[in-house]
This record gives structure tokens, sequence and C-alpha cells, in this order.
């Protein structure tokens, strides 16, 4: 019942930007698009969410294109501490819905 | 920053004993849930809870688990008769504040979870 698609893996370099793509081509009108990371050993850790406009917070940036079947996550300078397992959800609106985890994108950062 | 606390942090137990993982939710918040993450595999939605109800569970959540809030802090998760294959981390999570709008966003707040391990 995954309703986003993301690469299984990407890597980048410390300090560099690192872009994160999904696609939710089914996505509704009332679904929020939300990023949890996984670190190792740790778990499910909220990372941003949005719903039309573009989001800005201390640890990431969303992009969400206009037509909302893609977004993109933008952390500014990846860090060592950035390696994870990155996720994309939907959720419907209100505050009561699970999240339904899928394989999410497994980030490599390179010293 | 409010926490979400689980112990234990890791427990071993033989195959058939009953296991009670325990959760400290953030204090104000309305909804809890569990979940679990095999090793290598993906997180798994197994039940939210509020008002003292479940409010929705998966088909991994059979008749050999259990939550329950027996206090006004304490969230747990009991699996009657372990078997080998609930080896896993499991996560408990807690949202919506009390007082706060439901509209908007739905974000969780996970704990750093428990792993066990049944032999």
């Amino acid at each position: 019942d995954a309703k986003t698609t993301q690469p299984n893996s990407m890597e980048s370099n410390e300090e560099e930007p690192v872009h994160l793509p999904c696609n939710h081509s089914t996505i509704s009108g009332t679904d929020y698009i939300h990023w949890y990371r996984q670190l190792p050993s740790q778990g499910p850790e909220y990372v941003i969410h949005g719903l039309t406009s573009n989001v800005n917070n201390r640890m990431a940036s969303l992009a969400i294109a206009e037509d909302r079947k893609s977004s993109t996550l933008i952390l500014h300078r990846a860090t060592l501490r950035d390696a994870a397992v990155y996720y994309c959800i939907l959720s419907a609106q209100g505050g009561s819905e699970k999240l339904v985890f899928g394989k999410g994108t497994k980030l490599t950062v390179n010293p | 920053e409010p926490e979400v606390t689980q112990t234990p942090s890791h427990q071993v137990t033989q195959m058939g004993q009953e296991v009670i993982l325990r959760c400290v939710p953030i204090s104000n918040h309305l909804y809890f849930y569990w979940y679990r993450q095999i090793l290598g595999q993906k997180v798994e939605f197994l039940v939210s809870f509020y008002n003292n109800e479940i409010s929705e569970k998966s088909e991994i959540f059979d008749d050999q688990f259990s939550v329950e809030r027996p206090d006004g802090s304490n969230f747990t998760l009991k699996i009657r008769s372990t078997k080998l294959e609930d080896s896993a981390m499991y996560f408990c999570a807690s949202n919506v504040e009390l007082g706060a709008s439901w509209a908007g966003a739905n974000v969780l707040t996970f704990g750093a979870g428990s792993r066990l391990t049944v032999l």
C-alpha cells in the first residue's frame, strides 16, 4: 500500500547539498507530504512536512512540485550525521492517521 | 525537547514467554502507537490507541498482542506467548497535543525502540 516511490539509495559527500526525490503521483488534495529519517539503531525521526508550498526548517527544506505529484527533500550541507534512511510518507489531514512507511532511501555520506 | 521513552532497550526471552514492553509517551499527547521493525525490513504499524481503547490495528496485531495504558503515563505492549518471528525492534510513538487542533499535519514523535530477541 506504499503510495510513494523513492530511490533505494543515494550517496553524497560531506558538506555538499543533497536532493532526495520522492514521487507520489496518486496524492490526494488533503494529503500532507511528510519526511522522516531513521538513523542507524534509532527510531524514526520527523524531518519536515508540507502541503502545497515549499517549506524550510532547521533540518532541511522541502520543495513540492506545482502539481504535488513529486517532492524533494533538500539537505543544504550534508554531514556524516545525516547518514540515514529517509522516508517520504503521505498522510491525510488530521492528527490520528497512522503513518505507512515504505523502504525509503538509504543516504550514505562520504567524508 | 519532549521525548518518548521506551524500556527496556533490549530484552532477550525464550519462545513462549510473555513480554511487556513499556513506553512513556509525551505527557500531553493523546494518541499512542506501536510499530515494529524486523531486522532489515520496513517499519510496520501495529496498533494505535486513543481514549483508552484501540482505534486501529494491523493484521500483525493478533490475539497474542495487547496494549494497555495502566496509569496516566505508561503505555504498554504485551506479547502473550512470544514466537521466534516476534524478534524485532518495537517503536512507540505519540502525537496530537491536548487542546491542539486536529486539523493539519500528523507528526509523530518516536521513541528509540526496544529490541526484542526471542530464542
